[in-house]
């Protein structure tokens, strides 16, 4: 069974440019989660997504949005990027309501010049 | 809102046993779980207590004290390659289904 895809692995941005980052979650899984990760720091949450909608969101700027599409997958844009965006963005899933246990990807590293 | 707090680093003699604290504040409580990531990876799920009491998986171990808002992840038998971060995490808001992560604690283990 295939675990959480998150594409690109590694993206470098100008700052005031925008990154979208990827995310597919483990089949059956409906909940997608997304954090931040800036180096050598903890784990931030970002964004909560279940069932295609947002269901709850970090203490983040608006210029962090996503989605998440009806096949379950997700993205994560960032707009407006400044120099400390840059970090390891992480997504995990879960089933619904079994936000206990969630699986991670490899994560996208976002580097802003 | 949450807040959760764990030494920030631990080093360790490999073979021997080691423990690493965590408290949190929260405004409701669904149980404590316990990530481990290594240098260059993603978290991996290691163990979650919804109850008081000691949760067993092979040379990992965790507690919770409800009472106490505390926890531990106990690791025994320490094999080099424990090297990581632990992380707790912690879902506290009513409807919330995400976690709320420690700063983690760097474990260092040492021949």
């Amino acid at each position: 069974e295939a675990g959480v895809t998150q594409s690109p692995t590694h993206l470098i941005k100008t700052r005031g440019q925008q990154a979208t980052l990827r995310c597919s979650p483990i089949s059956g899984h409906t909940s997608v989660y997304w954090y931040q990760q800036a180096l050598g720091l903890g784990l931030q949450f970002l964004l909560w997504y279940d069932e295609g909608e947002e269901r709850n969101r970090g203490n983040f700027p608006p210029r962090f949005s996503g989605r998440q599409f009806p096949n379950y997958s997700s993205e994560l844009n960032v707009n407006a990027l400044e120099l400390e965006d840059s970090a390891l963005y992480l997504c995990a899933s879960s089933l619904t309501g079994l936000g206990n246990t969630i699986y991670f990807g490899e994560g996208s590293w976002l580097t802003v010049v | 809102g949450q807040s959760l707090e764990q030494p920030s680093e631990v080093t360790a003699v490999e073979g021997a046993i080691v423990q690493i604290n965590c408290t949190y504040q929260t405004s409701g409580f669904y149980g404590l779980s316990w990530y481990q990531q290594h240098d260059g990876g993603a978290p991996t799920f290691l163990s979650y207590n919804a109850l008081d009491g000691l949760e067993e998986t092979g040379r990992f171990s965790s507690f919770l004290s409800r009472s106490d808002s505390y926890g531990y992840l106990l690791l025994q038998e320490l094999q080099m390659k424990d090297s990581a971060s632990y992380f707790c995490a912690v879902r506290g808001q009513t409807g919330a289904n995400n976690l709320f992560f420690g700063t983690g604690t760097r474990l260092t283990v040492i021949p």
